[in-house]
């Protein structure tokens, strides 16, 4: 594909179950981003993969919150116990040169 | 917390008149970057200005950065209807250059046919 995709594009889950949001980044992007943007927060920075380095996941909000990236491609945000305040739209990214290419991010409502 | 302070935060103008918004900074920064966003998905790169630059452009947009000022301004010149979006400046954090970045609050543009 031509860009940056996510799925789900919408995702309704209840308080208190896990989910899991799937990036799948530019062929050949080595560096990876996950951030969020809520209303109140506006756009937030949760965790970054580059190459085999230790991920930087100092923007993960809690530990009910991880990432993972698979040979280098696609990543997966999970979110254990949801809580009513996860509810954004998650948005991933990936880079070349400067340039974050984002795909068009999942709405996550937590009810 | 959020480096870049946005303003105005909402923007109405008329098709074919110029829109400015401004952005101011915190820390050193190695550029600074401008982006769009649609109907609160997607972000699109529209440019980078790096700290060493203190004006560029591309097409309609002209960009500027004054870094003794820790600001920066983005104009969109004979706005469209389709320029209505949200603008959104960024950096880098750390003095980096290709750290992840710290988003400003964001401008509404809407603009009126």
């Amino acid at each position: 594909g031509a860009g940056v995709s996510q799925s789900p594009s919408n995702k309704v889950t209840e308080k208190g179950k896990d989910v899991e949001l799937r990036c799948d980044p530019i062929s050949g992007h080595t560096a990876l981003y996950w951030y969020r943007q809520s209303l109140g927060q506006g756009l937030e920075f949760l965790i970054y993969f580059q190459g085999n380095s230790a991920p930087d996941k100092s923007g993960l909000p809690s530990d009910r919150f991880s990432a993972e990236r698979t040979g280098g491609s696609v990543s997966t945000l999970t979110i254990q116990r949801t809580q009513q305040e996860d509810s954004a739209v998650y948005l991933c990214a990936s880079r070349v040169g400067y340039e974050q290419f984002f795909g068009p991010g999942t709405r996550l409502t937590v009810l | 917390s959020q480096q870049g302070e946005e303003d105005p935060q909402a923007l109405s103008i008329q098709e074919g008149e110029n829109a400015t918004m401004n952005c101011s900074y915190k820390t050193s920064i190695n550029n600074l970057q401008w982006y769009r966003q649609n109907s609160g998905r997607g972000l699109v790169h529209l440019i980078l200005i790096r700290s060493n630059e203190r004006e560029k452009h591309s097409g309609r947009l002209r960009v500027t950065l004054d870094t003794s000022k820790k600001s920066s301004s983005l104009l969109i010149t004979a706005s469209r209807a389709a320029d209505t979006a949200s603008y959104f400046c960024a950096t880098p954090t750390g003095g980096t250059s290709y750290g992840k970045l710290t988003f400003g609050q964001g401008t509404i543009l809407t603009v009126h046919p």
